[in-house]
Formats: structure tokens, sequence, C-alpha cells
């Protein structure tokens, strides 16, 4: 099974900060017949199910607030959130859709400083 | 809007099994797969399997191989997630997902989850 390991595992930032999370794979996740990442980040509150935030490692689910960024291609990959607001504390996770079974990074806590 | 609908928490006991159901809503349930996950206490994420819009095929995690059987009712629009042969390490949060693309094992809309305790 491909691993996917998060750094860190939490962190926190002011309101208004950036805050970088990343998320690397045990093996290439770059699809060479479609150039395309298998690679997808959910934000997750507590008591909550996993939101979709970004797929295609970089394409912004609709309804995403345009802060939310991700970037990164074949291993390593990035999730930034420019601008960090209150309701953006939460648990955010990257998933692997390239080789089944999925799976997931273990997760960052993001909390406000 | 899309919404999936899970059934409520459960205790069992050890060795015995548990049927979660996922009740689907605002769009065409014949469209798309759905997937299982799990999450256990403070832990991430599992991959659990998938069923197929038909239901005719499914696919499951290696090691929930023989315990996990994943079932559709087209008729109510409810899919059914069973796991046997419980143990403590069966504990977690089950989510129904489901699958954004066909064959892209992401989801974008998830149930709000079902609690299954295994205890004695």
């Amino acid at each position: 099974d491909i691993v996917m390991t998060q750094s860190p595992d939490s962190l926190a930032a002011s309101l208004g900060e950036r805050a970088t999370i990343n998320c690397k794979s045990s093996q290439n996740v770059l699809s060479p017949s479609n150039n395309k990442n298998y690679l997808v980040w959910y934000q997750q509150k507590p008591g909550q199910p996993p939101r979709l935030l970004i797929y295609w490692a970089s394409t912004r689910e609709s309804g995403v607030p345009d802060r939310f960024s991700g970037s990164g291609s074949g291993t390593d990959f990035t999730l930034t959130i420019s601008s960090l607001q209150a309701e953006d504390v939460a648990v955010y996770y990257c998933q692997q859709y390239y080789i089944s079974p999925s799976t997931f990074g273990q997760g960052t806590k993001v909390e406000i400083k | 809007q899309v919404q999936l609908v899970q059934s409520g928490a459960e205790v069992k006991k050890p060795g015995a099994s548990v049927k979660v159901s996922c009740k689907a809503s605002g769009y065409t349930f014949s469209t798309y797969s759905i997937h299982w996950v799990r999450q256990a206490p403070g832990q991430g994420f599992e991959w659990m399997g998938v069923i197929n819009p038909s239901g005719d095929t499914t696919s499951y995690a290696q090691n929930l191989q023989g315990r996990v059987t994943m079932t559709r009712d087209t008729s109510s629009s409810t899919v059914y997630m069973e796991l046997s042969s419980l143990t403590s390490e069966d504990t977690a949060v089950y989510f129904c997902a489901r699958e954004a693309a066909r064959g892209l094992y992401y989801s974008d809309y998830w149930g709000q989850g079902t609690l299954v305790t295994v205890s004695s």
C-alpha cells in the first residue's frame, strides 16, 4: 500500500498568517497517461465528516474559499492556507487515489496561536 | 442537495455482526458508487471498500476480505455495510461517501458517520 506521511502533526498560526501542510507519498501518484496527480485534501472539524477541499492536487472544489490552495507533483504535495481564519481550525488530511487501496495521511491539526 | 444519512450508533459484543445503512438523496442514486471509510477513535482514515452503482460489483480492502459485505437497494436509495466477527479493533466511526467521479476513489459527499462500539 502507498503510505502517506503528513508534516507537521500539528501547527499553530496567528489569524491572517499563512499555514502550510506537507504530504509525502511513498510512491508516485502522478499518472503518465493524463499527467494528473491523484491526490486530494480534506478538512475535518470535530464531530463532522471530512469536507473535500482540493482534488487533482491543485483543483479547488466548488465553494471552497480561494485562501486554500494545493500544489506539488509526484510524491510531494502541499496544502496552503494563505490567510488563516478562525473557521479554519480543523484537522487536514491528504489522500491518494492512484493505487488501490486508497490511503490517507495521518492528519495535521491546525490551531490559532 | 446531496445528502447521505446513516443509521444510528451501535454497541456490539465481540464476535457479533453490525449492519450500517446509508440513505442517499438529492442525486441520481444509480449513477454513483459508494465507498465506506472508517476512523478509529483519535485516528486517521481506513478505506474499507466500494460498491458500484448497480450493486453487482464490490471491491474490499484486503484486510477485511471475508468479514465485510456491501449491498445496495435501488428501490430505497440505500447502501448497506455489514461487518462480521467484530473485535475491539473494529470500534470506530463508519462513514459512507459518494465517489466523486467514476473510477476515482475519492469522495465529494460524506454521511454523518455511525459510531460502532465493540465491547464485552
